[in-house]
């Protein structure tokens, strides 16, 4: 079965702080992870899949198979970054883009 | 373009009453999807069609109909809509899997059923 887990409802940090949103996904076969974002007020998005190796926003995340952990990384929060951030996973497997996503974890920056 | 829409962006309805859900894309997309976003438990899938003419059930498909009108249009039906039902929903549409496996989320409908 497949499964997405984010372990903080919350993350609250200052402005400047180092930023860690943490996402571990249960599957058998190969997982294709994303990162997505809501903003207050707006539609979910697409912020970086694992397989572009991408940086964006300042966000980065790498999959390491072997703790089967996709977590999203910034150096330095910015209070832009207050959101609510979802991890999901598509199995490689199936054949088709289904996406099983986590509880998500609410970002608040404080300045 | 204006990518996924939604309508209505809320509706109130009392215990029994039925209602559908509209979506619609643009991008020429041949998978639509609905989730449902509740406190908690994150997006969870409701249905999901891979292409034109077909549905299949998601994670929680229980009280909901789907029709995949055309290509474009994707509707969600609450029968007999309970107050398990209130909840955030959003349609989301994906491209084709040579090209990307993003999905692409409309505004969501806020329902609350009484």
């Amino acid at each position: 079965a497949q499964r997405v887990t984010q372990p903080e409802k919350l993350l609250s940090v200052f402005k400047g702080a180092p930023v860690e949103l943490k996402c571990n996904y249960s599957y058998s076969g190969s997982p294709e992870l994303f990162w997505y974002v809501q903003y207050s007020r707006q539609r979910l998005q697409l912020l970086l899949r694992h397989i572009s190796r991408e940086s964006i926003k300042g966000f980065t995340a790498d999959l390491n198979k072997g703790e089967t952990s996709f977590h999203l990384k910034k150096p330095f929060a910015q209070e832009e970054d207050s959101a609510m951030y979802y991890c999901a996973l598509r199995g490689v497997n199936t054949g088709f883009q289904k996406l099983v996503f986590g509880t998500g974890t609410r970002l608040l920056v404080s300045p | 373009n204006a990518g996924v829409t939604q309508t209505p962006k809320f509706q109130v309805l009392k215990t029994g009453q039925s209602m559908t859900l509209q979506c619609a894309q643009d991008m020429n997309h041949n998978s639509m999807y609905w989730y449902r976003q509740d406190p908690g438990m994150g997006l969870r899938l409701i249905y999901y069609s891979a292409s034109e003419g077909t549905t299949d059930k998601g994670e929680v498909p229980n009280g909901y109909n789907v029709s995949r009108l055309n290509k474009r249009e994707f509707s969600l039906r609450l029968e007999s809509a309970a107050p398990s039902q209130t909840s955030v929903y959003f349609c989301a549409s994906g491209g084709a899997r040579a090209v990307s496996y993003e999905q692409y989320f409309g505004p969501g409908t806020r329902l609350t059923v009484t």
